[in-house]
Order: structure tokens, then sequence, then C-alpha cells
């Protein structure tokens, strides 16, 4: 079964700086995709960044951007000039076809404060 | 407007009495699911839905139920609630996986907070 490991329970950055949330991942599939979810205080799950695992490209969005290693299973998110906005627990997240469910599965969780 | 539309969002009951929280989505959307989120656990997929009238279990089915019997539709039902089922729970759409490079991104709902005393 596949497995989302999110080693940093909690993480915070100043303003303006740069952070660096880890995921790594375990599965047997050559086609999948990856997907970092942020979830505010409101509760929404917003999707932040997808990546297919079959595009070498790191996929970017803005401020936004990940370091995917498809060899080391990692799946990291970077979020640079970090704003008040950006707090919230983020969410790494795998999809493949194994067995048909096609579900979503989830790391832990990263809580993510923003200093002023 | 693309959405996912769970109701109610906050939801006290008494444990044992049924009660159902339900989940509509206007994307035409074949896939269809449940998760609960708890702390330190991130969210586990409760069941799932293929397609009209195909449903499977998830990782954590115990005590729950669903169906479809139409394509935006997928309700959640506790047929017996206890307080173990105290979570937040979101229902989530997206296409089918399969077609690479096609979005298979999942939209979630709201999120319904239970409470189960």
């Amino acid at each position: 079964a596949q497995t989302v490991t999110q080693s940093q329970p909690e993480m915070s950055v100043q303003e303006a700086e740069t952070v660096t949330l880890s995921c790594t991942y375990d599965t047997s599939e050559s086609d999948y995709y990856l997907f970092w979810y942020k979830q505010p205080p409101s509760r929404q799950m917003i999707l932040v960044i997808r990546q297919e695992a079959y595009k070498q490209q790191n996929a970017t969005e803005n401020r936004f951007s990940v370091n995917f290693q498809k060899a080391a299973k990692s799946f990291s998110l970077k979020i640079s000039d970090s704003q008040l906005g950006d707090a919230a627990m983020y969410f790494c997240a795998y999809r493949g076809a194994q067995g048909g469910s096609e579900k979503l599965v989830f790391g832990k969780g990263t809580k993510l404060t923003v200093n002023p | 407007e693309a959405q996912v539309t769970q109701n109610p969002r906050y939801l006290i009951t008494v444990t044992g009495k049924k009660l159902t929280v339900t989940c509509s989505q206007n994307m035409n959307h074949e896939y269809m699911s449940w998760y609960r989120q708890d702390p330190g656990l991130g969210l586990r997929q409760i069941y799932y839905s293929m397609n009209v009238e195909v449903t499977d279990k998830g990782d954590v089915p115990e005590g729950y139920k669903v169906s479809r019997k139409e394509k935006r539709n997928f309700p959640l039902i506790l047929e017996s609630p206890s307080p173990n089922q105290t979570s937040l729970y979101f229902c989530a759409s997206s296409l089918r996986w399969g077609v690479l490079g096609l979005n298979t991104e999942a939209f979630f709902g709201q999120g319904t907070r239970l409470t189960v005393v």
C-alpha cells in the first residue's frame, strides 16, 4: 500500500522568507500524481500545486514550487516570499490507480506558522 | 461555479441517532469519495464511488454507509453514530484517473464538523 510521510509536524518562517516543506512517499507504481493541499483555519482544502510523475520538470505556481525527485520518492514544497496568508496546515497527497481505488493518500500534515 | 457542496457544516448529535451528510457536485465527475480528518492522522478515505451504483470501501469504512443513485450526489450515512465518529468529514470529487495529463485534482467540499455525544 502506498504511504505518504511528512516528517515535520510544524514549521515556522519569517514573512518574506523562504520555507521548504518535506514529503516522501512509498509506491511501486510508475504512474501517479502528487499534490500539495493547503488547509487554512477555514478548514477548506485548497489545491496548491500538482505534479505528474511522468513529467521530469518540477511544477511551479507563482511563489510555490516543488522539488520532485522520483527515484528518491521525494516531493518537497518550497514557498518563496512567505506571506501571512500562507499560514495553514499543508498536506502532501499521492494519487495512483493501484487496486482501482484511485484514492488520495495523505500525509499527516505540516502546520506552517508565518511570523511578521 | 464548479463546486462540491456538503451539508450540514456543523452537526452535534447523540449516540445512536441516524444521520446523513449530503454531498453534491456540479462538475459531472465520475469519482466521488468521503474522507475523515482527525488530528495527527491526516485524511483517511471512508468510501468511494467510481460511478453511479458503484461504491466500495476505503480504509476506514466501519460504521458508515454510502449510496450513489445519481452522478452528482454521494451522501454519507451513519446508521448508529458513536463518539469515535466525532471528526471532520470531507466529500471530494474528481475525474477518473487514467488519461495522463488529464486534470485529476480532487475538489473538496467545505467540510462537516460532526460531534457525537
